[in-house]
């Protein structure tokens, strides 16, 4: 268990419809990384927050939109969603930036859009 | 844009042989490399990463070697478990970005 909590597991939405993916961070973490993960773009890197602030962007799509709120927890909203956008979603967290060695990485959301 | 490319998608290995797994990278900017496993079912784990100022670094059974010349990065495993059994990622991280190379599934064979 790294710590990382996301919710839900598992999502089964269909296609134009938005939902929003939660990712509770380690204690302590004060930043939170968004990763997408599927099987014909691998894992991608989506964007990342530093204490309630965007740190830094992927190839994070305009539907797509997130924040990490005071109490650190961050929602990745996706809308108008497509087939494309099925996928695992990954939350990680880490206390400082700069450093994978102190990411740790959520069990993922499992989107499919139908 | 930025590119990570595996030069294998899968590789099995004996139990207690040494297993090896390369990467490409595309970006000369990039100065900071970073080694993932990820079990069925899970999210990836950090194993080891390198600074661009080193060309090795070990850590508890792996290795990884980084040749800046070819733009080339390698895992290396020691005595290879079957809990070592996963798909294994290679990322580069210029700036602040974070890019992954596709994967190499790595299969121990009892």
């Amino acid at each position: 268990d790294s710590g990382v909590t996301q919710t839900p597991k598992h999502l089964i939405t269909a296609t134009g419809q938005r939902v929003t993916l939660r990712c509770s961070p380690r204690s302590g973490d004060l930043s939170v990384y968004w990763y997408q993960q599927s099987l014909d773009q691998g894992l991608q890197f989506l964007i990342q927050y530093y204490n309630g602030e965007e740190r830094a962007k992927g190839n994070i799509l305009e539907r797509f939109s997130a924040q990490q709120f005071p109490d650190l927890h961050s929602e990745l909203n996706l809308s108008s969603l497509e087939l494309g956008d099925s996928a695992l979603y990954f939350c990680a967290s880490s206390a400082r930036v700069g450093r994978a060695d102190e990411q740790y990485f959520g069990p993922g959301t499992r989107l499919t859009v139908t | 844009g930025e590119s990570v490319g595996l030069h294998l998608p899968t590789l099995s290995v004996q139990e207690g042989d040494n297993s090896i797994i390369n990467c490409a990278y595309s970006n000369s900017a990039s100065d900071y490399f970073i080694w993932y496993k990820q079990e069925s079912g899970k999210g990836p784990q950090f194993i080891i990463d390198i600074r661009s100022n080193m060309d090795k670094r070990q850590g508890q059974r792996v290795t990884v070697l980084l040749n800046k010349t070819v733009k080339h990065l390698s895992l290396q495993i020691a005595a290879t478990q079957p809990g070592d059994s996963a798909v294994y990622f290679c990322a580069e991280n210029p700036g602040n970005q974070f890019y992954f190379g596709t994967g190499t599934s790595l299969t121990v064979i009892p």
